[in-house]
């Protein structure tokens, strides 16, 4: 059972366009949730998070946006940059059910930034 | 630096042989964890560990075992009895609620 859906696998957009990453979740207790970037063959690296008492959060050229009601959340790039090349992945934990330290990810979203 | 490290980054083994894969982490954090990845698919929870001396099962753990003696480490050993082992490994630590902070990886293949 997946609890965290990334349902584009791959996605490709020109240098200096926004990238929009998405992803579902289906468990109502998620409340703090997460992006990660990883390149290959190294270990993902923390973007951005948001609670779930916000709708927005942003940092920079990262922006993610969280929608409760639809239980769904994404990332926006703006501009893209070829070095924003790598797989994404979206995480989600439950803060207040006791298992606090334990995220649940998605499967990823491989962005290619085109010149 | 303040930073997770893990040793090798590449491992070769023969099948029916159990090997064990080093994590330390000089954070300071409560929690630690094992995932591994494999091609086409996102990052599988194989234990977790929230305290020193303590440590549950991820969603992957058949074939697996660990141990949490020390805060700043979280050995994880690969058994013969994990039936697909070669695999991109990843440790992680966590100050929760904050983010995890991951380690480079270990890519073990076993034949």
């Amino acid at each position: 059972d997946q609890q965290v859906k990334q349902n584009s696998p791959s996605l490709s957009v020109q240098e200096g366009r926004i990238s929009i990453l998405n992803c579902d979740y289906t468990n109502s207790m998620f409340d703090y949730f997460l992006w990660y970037k990883k390149y290959p063959a190294e270990g993902p690296t923390f973007l951005i998070s948001i609670s779930s008492i916000k709708d927005k959060n942003e940092d920079g050229r990262f922006t993610v946006f969280l929608n409760k009601s639809a239980k769904h959340l994404s990332l926006h790039i703006v501009p893209s940059q070829p070095g924003d090349s790598a797989v994404y992945f979206c995480a989600a934990s439950a803060v207040n059910t006791g298992t606090a330290s334990k995220l649940t990810f998605g499967t990823g979203t491989r962005l290619q930034v085109t010149l | 630096d303040g930073g997770i490290t893990q040793s090798p980054k590449y491992l070769f083994r023969k099948e029916g042989q159990n090997v064990t894969l080093s994590c330390e982490q000089n954070l300071n954090h409560d929690a630690m964890y094992w995932y591994r990845q494999d091609p086409g698919q996102g990052l599988r929870l194989i234990y977790y560990s929230q305290i020193v001396n303590d440590f549950q099962k991820g969603d992957i753990a058949e074939g697996y075992s660990v141990s949490r003696e020390k805060k700043e480490s979280f050995p994880l050993t690969v058994t013969s009895a994990q039936k697909n082992p070669t695999a991109f490994y990843l440790c992680a630590s966590r100050e929760p609620p904050g983010e995890q902070y991951f380690g480079p990886g270990t890519r073990l293949t076993v034949t």
